[in-house]
């Protein structure tokens, strides 16, 4: 089965620097990539997703890209601020629309001021 | 968009005791549910994927006997911990597939004491 990999673990950056969160994953067949954020004791939110047809999406400050041939994906998020504090999963999709998410194991992110 | 609605949010049981957890797709037909256990600080673990009308399908290593799924209308699927244990005690959520995609549940936080 899929296996997603997710480095770091934690990260801490100050505000206004840049974050990265890279993700790899091992199934070739995967074709949907999505990244959530997720606040304690609450449920993990969508904050941008990627398919395999596409290198690179943005949405203002955050951005994914998608390299399918080495298998791995990255999360870029600018200009951070407080608020970004939080735990953030990458998730890839086997092949079919409605197939599991396997979650890689999470990054907490941590926005000093 | 599309809402699921998770019950209890919260709940506290003693050990041997059976704990229903319920979730509705309030505006949308959840054809795929799959539901997921959460320990602190780790990742979304796939416990099952349930489509209506038919058996789950549990992941390796989950006891189908221990943790009973019914997906019987497009919008209705619960998960039943039989027998809980201390060691049951996790965050479960639940995630609709649908039009819009993945739509998760709040989560349910389950204490087995």
């Amino acid at each position: 089965g899929e296996n997603v990999e997710q480095h770091p673990s934690t990260l801490s950056v100050q505000e206004g620097d840049s974050a990265v969160i890279k993700c790899t994953y091992s199934d070739s067949a995967s074709n949907y990539f999505p990244w959530y954020k997720q606040e304690l004791g609450k449920r993990p939110q969508l904050i941008i997703d990627i398919r395999s047809n596409v290198g690179e999406k943005k949405d203002q400050r955050i951005a994914v890209t998608l390299n399918k041939t080495a298998k791995h994906f990255s999360l870029h998020i600018t200009e951070t601020q407080p608020e970004d504090s939080a735990v953030y999963f990458c998730a890839a999709r086997t092949a079919g629309t409605a197939s599991k998410l396997t979650f890689g194991t999470g990054t907490r992110l941590q926005v000093t001021l | 968009g599309a809402v699921v609605s998770q019950h209890p949010s919260w709940v506290i049981c003693k050990s041997g005791t059976s704990v229903k957890i319920e979730c509705r797709s309030l505006d949308f037909q959840a054809t795929t549910m799959f539901w997921y256990r959460q320990f602190p600080k780790q990742s979304l673990m796939l416990m099952a994927t349930s489509n209506e009308g038919s058996k789950a399908t549990y992941e390796q290593g989950v006891e189908k006997d221990k943790f009973l799924i019914n997906h019987a209308s497009l919008t209705l699927s619960t998960l039943t911990v039989t027998s809980a244990h201390p060691e049951d005690s996790s965050f479960y959520i639940c995630s609709a597939w649908g039009a819009d995609g993945y739509t998760f549940g709040s989560g349910t936080r389950l204490t087995v004491v």
